[in-house]
């Protein structure tokens, strides 16, 4: 049974416009969550994270929406640049977990220029 | 700064044949460490973590086993390699529970 759910394994945006990356999940022990981005080959780099403290958070191009109630949380990349192509995992942990994430499946972002 | 390493980056191992796969991190002291595998088609799945030499906690029963022979050490071993055990295998290390954790570059493993 997956805790995390990325149910669209691929997104395409053009150059220069909103991306919208969205996850779901079935825990509500969860306190913490995090995204991470992707390139083939390498390890995944950390991008941004929310505590269920808050509802949005901001860096940058990117910011984190957690939504609690319906257990769903997205990432919004704007502008996009060509850059952004990789594959995007969301994560999500709870306190006394040791730190320990699930990962969802990943969507591969697509930006055209 | 904390830096983590792993290695190799790239092994083709026959089926049968033991694996012995390292991650060390530098820059700080008791980290928790984690092994991670992503199959093709799948997210990463967390395989071992470890939050002290010698502690080793099993998420998934396979054919693979994790070793802390000191702190900032962690090894991924199999006896004997079976072809579903082909993957992209990921180390990570973390400050504690619920921050951030920042993975080395992965092993790209492939059992023929």
């Amino acid at each position: 049974d997956q805790q995390v759910k990325q149910n669209s394994p691929s997104l395409s945006v053009q150059e220069g416009r909103i991306s919208i990356l969205n996850c779901d999940y079935t825990n509500s022990m969860f306190d913490y969550f995090l995204w991470y981005k992707k390139y083939p080959a390498e390890g995944p780099t950390f991008l941004i994270s929310i505590s269920s403290i808050k509802d949005k958070n901001e860096d940058g191009r990117f910011t984190v929406f957690l939504n609690k109630s319906a257990k769903h949380l997205s990432l919004h990349i704007v502008p996009s640049q060509p850059g952004d192509s990789a594959v995007y995992f969301c994560a999500a942990s709870r306190q006394g977990s040791q730190g320990n994430l699930i990962f969802g499946k990943g969507t591969k972002l697509s930006v055209k220029p | 700064s904390q830096t983590i390493h792993q290695w190799p980056a790239t092994l083709v191992q026959p089926v049968g044949s033991p694996l012995s796969l390292e991650c060390t991190v530098e820059g700080t002291s008791n980290p928790n460490l984690y092994w991670y595998r992503q199959a093709a088609g799948r997210g990463l799945q967390l395989l071992f973590y470890s939050v002290g030499i010698g502690q080793i906690s099993s998420e998934v029963p396979q054919n693979l086993s994790a070793s802390r022979p000191q702190d900032r050490q962690f090894i991924l071993s199999s006896k004997k390699l079976l072809l579903s055990d082909s993957g992209f295998y990921l180390c990570a290390w973390s400050a504690g529970a619920s921050t951030e954790a920042f993975f080395g570059q992965g092993t790209r493993l492939t059992v023929v």
